[in-house]
């Protein structure tokens, strides 16, 4: 049974791009959460989502911020107009039901 | 959620058994005592979780006391790649839409030789 997986695991961008990190979670999971971790920091929840609706995105920026998890295919979080701020390491996490979360490798986004 | 207090480091010999803390005095009847670890550069490990009893898998064991007010993270023999920080999480079982983890600072364990 595959894990969490998230791609790109780096990815460089430039002020002003747009970035868009995708994230596959376990077989049979319907429950998908983003954090973000900055440099030497903890990890933050931004958002959760089940299919197709966004639960809490409580710990979302309110600009530039999105994610989504469609019904077919990878939960999608994107970042428009990057600014350096916004290089940290993008973790998804999965769950079958609301317990134990089961996290990805992360992608590490860096904004030059 | 419970706010939870930990040493910020530790160290342990290898082959020894590491013992992580984690005060959690404002827990309440429903809240789930979690712990998480993150080896470095990668994505946070599911450990363990319970809400009153002790529990043990094939990681770690869960110490928690009777007033549920604290617990304890057993890892009987720790290796070099226990490294990592470890993180406590109090967190109400979330049959609804709380699914959220709120992750403080961890107790950064360092396993040596």
């Amino acid at each position: 049974n595959a894990g969490v997986m998230q791609n790109p695991r780096h990815l460089v961008r430039r002020r002003g791009q747009e970035a868009r990190l995708r994230c596959s979670p376990m077989k049979g999971h319907s429950h998908v959460y983003w954090y973000r971790q900055l440099p030497e920091e903890g990890l933050k929840f931004m958002v959760y989502l089940q299919k197709e609706n966004i639960i809490d995105e409580s710990g979302m920026p309110k600009e530039r911020f999105s994610a989504e998890f469609p019904k077919e295919g990878p939960s999608i979080l994107r970042i428009q107009q990057v600014v350096r701020g916004d290089s940290a390491a993008y973790f998804c996490a999965s769950s079958k039901i609301p317990y134990e979360q089961y996290f990805g490798p992360g992608t590490r986004l860096t904004v030059t | 959620d419970a706010k939870t207090t930990q040493p910020t480091s530790m160290d342990c010999a290898e082959g020894r058994a590491a013992n992580l803390p984690c005060n959690h005095s404002t827990i309440s009847g429903n809240e789930y005592v979690y712990w998480y670890r993150q080896i470095h550069s990668q994505g946070p490990q599911y450990i363990i979780h319970g809400l009153k009893n002790n529990e043990t898998n094939e990681m770690a064991s869960l110490i928690i006391t009777e007033d549920r007010k604290s617990s304890t993270l057993i890892l009987p023999h720790a290796t070099l790649r226990d490294t990592a920080v470890y993180y406590c999480i109090v967190r109400v079982d979330p049959g609804g839409s709380q699914g959220n983890l709120i992750f403080g600072k961890g107790t950064k364990l360092s396993v040596k030789p």
